[in-house]
């Protein structure tokens, strides 16, 4: 079975600063990892993948994530957050044939 | 524009009361999915259907139903035999079964038993 592990549930962070969410999975397959974000009342929008390939991968609104196959961790960073990052993010694993495993979610709050 | 649209946004009911969750979706995809969302639980798979007439159970089916009578279609009941249904419910599609897993979502729906 998979299973993904958010490790902070909330990230308070100021404007203009990096910010790291790290993510933590465990299967015994190959894996496909996803980072997606939510808005308040929204649903869940895409903000990058790795299949396969280079393990840095770039997403949108200026996020990149850097897949770690010995660590099984794929943590999501940004150099330099705005106000508008301000969301939750979820870190989710598949092997392909399975539904997506989600983690709990990290709540973003960035502060002017 | 294609994409999934869920309905109502928000839904109040009384509890022992069934309730039926719209999900329709005009991408073509094969796989449909539903989600729930509790503050501070993440997405919990509920049910998924990944062919017409066929479904199968998540990880918290209990006192949910579903259907797939039709490709684009894959309503949600929630049962008066759910305990908790307070909730925030999300559909979700997928190109193929076998695909990557990737997700496309709905904008989601907010049910509230009073």
């Amino acid at each position: 079975a998979q299973s993904v592990t958010q490790l902070d549930s909330q990230v308070p962070v100021f404007e203009e600063a990096p910010v790291e969410l790290r993510c933590n999975y465990s299967s015994s397959v190959s894996v496909y990892l996803f980072w997606y974000v939510q808005y308040p009342n929204q649903g869940l929008q895409l903000l990058l993948k790795y299949l396969s390939g280079s393990t840095l991968v770039k997403g949108i609104n200026g996020f990149e994530a850097e897949f770690n196959k010995s660590q099984t961790s794929f943590h999501l960073r940004k150099p330099s957050v705005h106000i508008s990052d301000t969301a939750e993010y979820f870190c989710a694993v598949s092997s392909g044939n399975t539904p997506l495993v989600f983690g709990k979610g990290t709540r973003l709050s960035v502060i002017a | 524009d294609g994409g999934i649209t869920q309905s109502p946004k928000y839904l109040f009911r009384k509890e022992g009361q069934n309730v039926t969750l719209s999900c329709e979706q005009n991408l073509n995809h094969d796989a449909m999915y539903w989600y729930r969302q509790d503050p501070g639980q993440g997405l919990r798979l509920i049910y998924y259907s990944q062919i017409v007439n066929d479904f199968q159970k998540g990880d918290i089916a209990e006192g949910y139903s579903v259907s797939r009578e039709k490709k684009e279609s894959f309503p949600l009941t929630v049962t008066s035999a759910q305990k908790n249904p307070t909730a925030f419910y999300l559909c979700a599609s997928s190109p193929a079964a076998s695909s990557s897993g990737e997700l496309f979502f709905g904008e989601g729906s907010r049910l509230t038993v009073l």
